[in-house]
């Protein structure tokens, strides 16, 4: 078990690139999960995916957010025209309810800062 | 408005002192409240899960209490130690099965020597 993993861990990109972030889930873990948290708050929920589906997207994820899990393995987290206001720790956490449980593994997370 | 609030003032304690960190929450029904631990610049940790049904939980030194007539969980960290200082996050499931979790803003610990 080698745990969440993110790629990249940081990334600094100027307002109006485009940027994508990979997560990698436990791989066992069916579910899969993507949160934003910025300084001094908790994490907010964007959007979750059972397998390869998405079921769920939070109505903060703007039409400039779009996320993937094509196989039901890794999943990508794409930011079109990024703003400043993106600037955020993004969280990505897996879990298996199968165990009984909702139990969110989370990962190391990706810093996105825009200027 | 469906609310999670923590104490959102840090927390100090000296060094083998009981601390309790306390979430309240407005306007849900969870069906389990979950605590994790959040270092600076890593992701959170998960600590413990406790379910509607349950009114304790205890893991070593830790232990979480959930009332809901009240609305409201504490988390104990007996005997604490320099090491427990991070900020710790309460977060909330709902009761219909996906598994999204609604944090609260975390309240940081400190625990000095």
């Amino acid at each position: 078990d080698t745990g969440v993993s993110q790629d990249p861990r940081h990334k600094i990109t100027k307002r109006g690139q485009n940027v994508t972030f990979r997560c990698d889930p436990i791989s066992e873990h069916n579910r899969l999960y993507w949160y934003r948290q910025t300084l001094g708050q908790g994490p907010e929920f964007l959007t979750y995916f059972q397998n390869e589906a998405q079921l769920e997207k939070s109505r903060l994820l703007s039409d400039r957010f779009s996320a993937e899990r094509p196989k039901g393995s890794f999943s990508t987290l794409e930011i079109q025209r990024t703003e400043q206001g993106d600037s955020a720790m993004y969280l990505c956490a897996s879990s298996d309810p199968g165990q009984g449980t909702d139990t969110q593994y989370f990962g190391p997370g990706t810093r996105l800062t825009v200027l | 408005s469906q609310k999670i609030e923590q104490n959102s003032e840090a927390l100090n304690i000296q060094e083998g002192k009981t601390a309790t960190l306390t979430c309240n929450y407005t306007n849900y029904s969870p069906a389990y409240l979950q605590w994790y631990r959040q270092d600076p610049g890593r992701g959170p940790v998960f600590l413990l899960l406790i379910r509607e049904n349950e009114k304790e939980k205890r893991k070593e030194r830790l232990k979480v209490t959930f009332d809901t007539t009240l609305k409201q969980s504490l988390f104990h960290i007996t005997a604490s130690q320099p090491a427990d200082s991070a900020t710790y996050l309460c977060a909330v499931g709902s009761s219909s099965n996906t598994g999204k979790l609604i944090f609260g803003q975390g309240t940081t610990l400190q625990v000095k020597p």
